[in-house]
């Protein structure tokens, strides 16, 4: 788990609120990615990022947005959320994307949207 | 779409026993297959990955993969309480960036 670390491990959020989800890999990877985990639902992916570019944004909405200053820090920046926006909220790094590179994750944000 | 499927369980085995985890996928170009395990309040850990047909052993762990008829397997020898956990099959085809799940099974190993 120390090769990604997130931070804040939970956070508590009103709907007006604005908050930032960080994410560091110190693993030498190219690729990050932010997924959300519901209660019952499959893990989703949300935003891929390589060498700093995004190249997959899966149908997230706006109230999400990603950012990828350099290729080691991942945020998800967060503005008006929903109640259904609770979830896990995981960063995972790869040392590239597509084929067969593998995906570590990190420990990930409890998020509650009150 | 590109589905995996699992079933949800749980599946209980008793300790000692061997736990057989199965996983479909609808994908035909999928190439890539990633089994993770997950405790409960954690994030997924990579237990093993496998890309060819056949089998793969690490330890107590062999994945299985059959292309022809689109299914990944996930066999725990000798499996003990701690391996009491939910387990995630992945897949991904080659040219994607995108790594599928499925819902994951629950593993409960009984003492």
């Amino acid at each position: 788990e120390t090769g990604v670390t997130q931070t804040p491990r939970h956070l508590v959020m009103g709907m007006t609120n604005k908050k930032s989800l960080k994410c560091e890999q110190h693993l030498g990877h190219n690729a990050m990615y932010w997924y959300k985990q519901s209660a019952k639902k499959p893990l989703e992916l949300m935003f891929v990022y390589s060498l700093e570019e995004r190249v997959e944004n899966n149908s997230v909405p706006s109230r999400f947005s990603p950012e990828c200053p350099n290729s080691s820090h991942l945020f998800l920046h967060l503005h008006t959320l929903q109640p259904e926006d609770s979830a896990l909220y995981l960063c995972a790094s790869s040392p590239g994307t597509g084929g067969t590179y593998e995906q570590y994750f990190g420990p990930g944000t409890r998020l509650t949207v009150t | 779409q590109k589905e995996v499927e699992q079933n949800s369980g749980p599946l209980s085995v008793p300790e000692g026993a061997i736990a057989s985890l199965n996983c479909t996928y609808s994908d035909r170009g999928s190439q890539s297959f990633f089994w993770y395990r997950q405790y409960s309040g954690k994030s997924p850990e990579l237990i093993m990955s496998i890309y060819s047909n056949g089998d793969k052993e690490d330890g107590r762990f062999t994945a299985q993969l059959n292309k022809a008829s689109q299914y990944v397997s996930l066999l725990i020898r000798d499996s003990q309480p701690s391996d009491s956990a939910t387990y995630l099959c992945a897949g991904r085809d080659n040219a994607g960036n995108m790594l599928t799940f499925g819902g994951g099974t629950r593993l409960m190993v009984k003492p």
